[in-house]
């Protein structure tokens, strides 16, 4: 069975330039998250979606940041204007049950800001 | 154990090797504490789980150990293989349950070495 999918793998950017990440979660899975990864600060949540509606994205940086999931197939992850301390892996995970931490990771998009 | 900034805990063992790998948190509403594993140019993978009503936990190879007490969590990789060399994260939920147990405040990782 196909994982969870995430594109582009790899992203380099200039500064001020619009990135979309996007995030196809596994079949039947009804809760999504996107967590960012730096040496700095590791692992950090950034927002979750439990059947497509968002719950919590207090961890969302700032307004440049936006995620949006349309279905229960797809979610996106947007940063305008981007910044270079936004360079960082960004990883989408789902999840089959909401009272479970055991999330199945993408294998994440790397993000480079120039 | 937890560190900040870039210089992540190391552990190197030999193969065959049990593996101890430790971590401190501080949420003391925590009740369910995981750990995963990332292997490198990958995303984290879910390796065990377990609930603050327990204080151990096995599962194929692997034992985690918690005690609420003095806020500390461990791994126990028994005969360790070079297959298992990779970055290990404990994660806690800060007591968010509910509907909210994938809300992980991941800890900064180590790094295990597995020589062959």
């Amino acid at each position: 069975d196909a994982g969870v999918i995430q594109s582009p793998r790899h992203e380099v950017t200039e500064m001020g330039q619009e990135v979309t990440l996007r995030c196809k979660p596994i079949s039947g899975h009804n809760s999504l998250f996107w967590y960012r990864q730096t040496m700095m600060r590791g692992l950090e949540l950034l927002i979750y979606f439990n059947n497509n509606v968002p719950i919590d994205d207090s961890g969302m940086p700032e307004d440049r940041f936006s995620a949006k999931m349309p279905n229960a197939s797809f979610s996106t992850l947007k940063i305008q204007p981007s910044e270079p301390r936004d360079s960082a892996v960004y990883f989408c995970a789902s999840s089959p049950r909401t009272a479970s931490g055991e999330l199945f990771f993408g294998e994440g998009s790397r993000l480079t800001v120039l | 154990g937890e560190s900040v900034g870039l210089h992540l805990p190391t552990l190197s063992v030999q193969e065959g090797d049990n593996s101890i790998i430790n971590c401190a948190y501080s949420n003391s509403a925590s009740d369910y504490f995981i750990w995963y594993k990332q292997e490198s140019g990958k995303g984290p993978q879910f390796i065990i789980d377990i609930r603050s009503n327990m204080d151990k936990r096995q599962g194929q190879r692997v034992t985690v150990l918690l005690n609420k007490t003095v806020k500390h969590l461990s791994l126990q990789i028994a005969a360790t293989q070079p297959g298992d060399s990779a970055v290990y994260f404990c994660a806690e939920n800060g007591g968010a349950g509910g509907t909210s147990y994938g809300k992980l405040t991941f800890g900064q990782g180590t790094i295990l070495t597995v020589h062959p």
